[in-house]
């Protein structure tokens, strides 16, 4: 079975400060891999995904990731963090013709200090 | 386009109390899905469709029903509302043969 892990349920970081937050899957094939950000009391907004080809894969808002095969790891990265970043961010991991199974981490929650 | 909508924001229910949360996607996308985020637990899958008249069960399916009698609508139907189904009830749906999901504002539902 697919899994995911998001080992920070809380990161705090200074407005300008880079950031990455750490994704971690288990999948027995080449997955789907995604990240969302939800903001208080909304849905949630895609950010980036990857499929296959370049493993480093740009998103909007300025976020980046970076598929590890060899760590099994989709880490999402942001140079300068602004205050408006401050959300909760879930990576998730799908299966080419999965229908709609996609199994989310626990999602980091970010706080960003001005 | 409205993408997905999802109605009602905000529901209070008492135990036993049966409801539909309403979601509709305006994208014609085959796939709908209903999801429910609990603190600490991520999404969950709940039930999913793959096309009109065709339903399936994700990961938590107990105590929740589903149809798809349009490709616009996927009603999630609680028949006896329990404690335990308090929680935020996210919709989501996409084109078949492309993975990128896009999700619904959610509804927020707290059973007493």
């Amino acid at each position: 079975a697919q899994s995911v892990t998001q080992p920070d349920i809380h990161i705090t970081v200074s407005e300008g400060a880079s950031l990455e937050l750490r994704c971690n899957y288990s999948y027995g094939a080449t997955p789907y891999l995604f990240w969302y950000v939800q903001s208080p009391g909304q849905g949630l907004q895609l950010l980036l995904k990857y499929f296959s080809g370049d493993t480093l894969v740009q998103g909007i808002k300025g976020f980046e990731a970076e598929f590890k095969r060899s760590q099994s790891s989709f880490n999402l990265r942001k140079p300068s963090v602004h205050w408006s970043d401050a959300a909760e961010y879930f990576c998730a991991v799908g299966r080419a013709g999965g229908g709609n199974k996609l199994t989310f981490g626990t999602g980091t929650q970010l706080k960003v200090e001005l | 386009n409205a993408g997905v909508t999802q109605t009602p924001k905000f529901q209070v229910l008492k135990t036993g109390q049966s409801m539909t949360l309403q979601c509709a996607q305006d994208m014609n996308h085959e796939y709908m899905s209903w999801y429910r985020q609990d603190p600490g637990m991520g999404l969950r899958l709940i039930h999913y469709s793959v096309g009109a008249g065709i339903t399936d069960q994700g990961e938590v399916p107990n105590g929740y029903n589903v149809s798809r009698s349009t490709t616009e609508d996927f009603p999630l139907r609680l028949l006896s509302a329990a404690p335990s189904q308090t929680s935020v009830y996210f919709c989501a749906s996409r084109l078949a043969g492309l993975e990128t999901q896009y999700f619904g504002p959610g509804t927020r539902l707290l059973v007493l």
